[in-house]
């Protein structure tokens, strides 16, 4: 149980285009959700955490009006790169918690590499 | 500030030694630190919490809130336990913060 999944797993794009990606979770309702970003050979850096129904936050040095989340139902959230440039090129993974208790823990999905040209 | 340093990026061990993952952190309240695994070409999957106090896989963790650490261990070193390993760090705010990680080879 617990299956969060990611789409697409893999996307290549041109500069300038705007590039979705969605987080569902797949067996249970995810009333938190998180995005992280993810440079090669590096660790996870938490971009924001979106809330079902409400504004997501934003971590300090996150843009967001080129990050746009969207967290409108318990088992999907939507990340949105605006006007993608090749520093956006990065590994974004999102993850899901059940509850806003702590006692939950982050199941994460498979991650979606993005390529900007 | 809320940190978690992993020191080694790298750490090689023979089959059937014994492993120690380091990790220590710094946080002003009460911590709750977990360890995450990766495997090859796998998601992102969590390991085991302090909380939990369980063993998984044979790894435990203890917190020693004195040297602000939560080492990784494990006896005996098996060559399905080759992966990257990441400590981290949840705080008051429900987020979870992430070490650099760990990449764990184990040699036949």
């Amino acid at each position: 149980g617990a299956v969060v999944s990611q789409h697409p797993s893999w996307v290549i794009c041109k500069s300038g285009t705007s590039v979705k990606i969605e987080c569902r979770s797949l067996d249970f309702q995810a009333t938190t959700m998180f995005w992280y970003r993810q440079f090669p050979k590096q660790s996870l850096m938490l971009m924001a955490t979106s809330n079902e129904g409400s504004k997501a936050t934003y971590e300090q040095g996150v843009e967001k009006d080129k990050f746009l989340i969207n967290h409108a139902s318990l088992t999907l959230s939507t990340l949105t790169v605006t006007s993608a440039h090749p520093e956006d090129s990065s590994f974004y993974i999102c993850s899901a918690r059940a509850s806003t208790g702590f006692n939950q823990p982050q199941h994460f999905g498979d991650g979606t590499r993005l390529s900007i040209l | 500030a809320q940190r978690v340093t992993q020191p080694e990026k790298l750490l090689s061990v023979f089959k059937g030694a014994p492993v120690e993952l380091k990790c220590n952190y710094s946080y002003s309240g009460s911590p709750e630190l977990f360890w995450y695994v990766q495997y090859s070409r796998q998601r992102l999957q969590l390991l085991l919490r302090h909380i939990s106090r369980e063993s998984i896989k044979g790894f435990t963790a203890d917190l020693n809130k004195g040297e602000t650490s939560f080492h990784l261990k494990k006896p005996f070193a098996q060559e399905e336990d080759s992966a990257m390993y990441y400590c981290a760090l949840g705080d008051s705010a429900s987020k979870i913060i992430f070490g650099s990680g760990t990449r764990l080879s184990i040699r036949p």
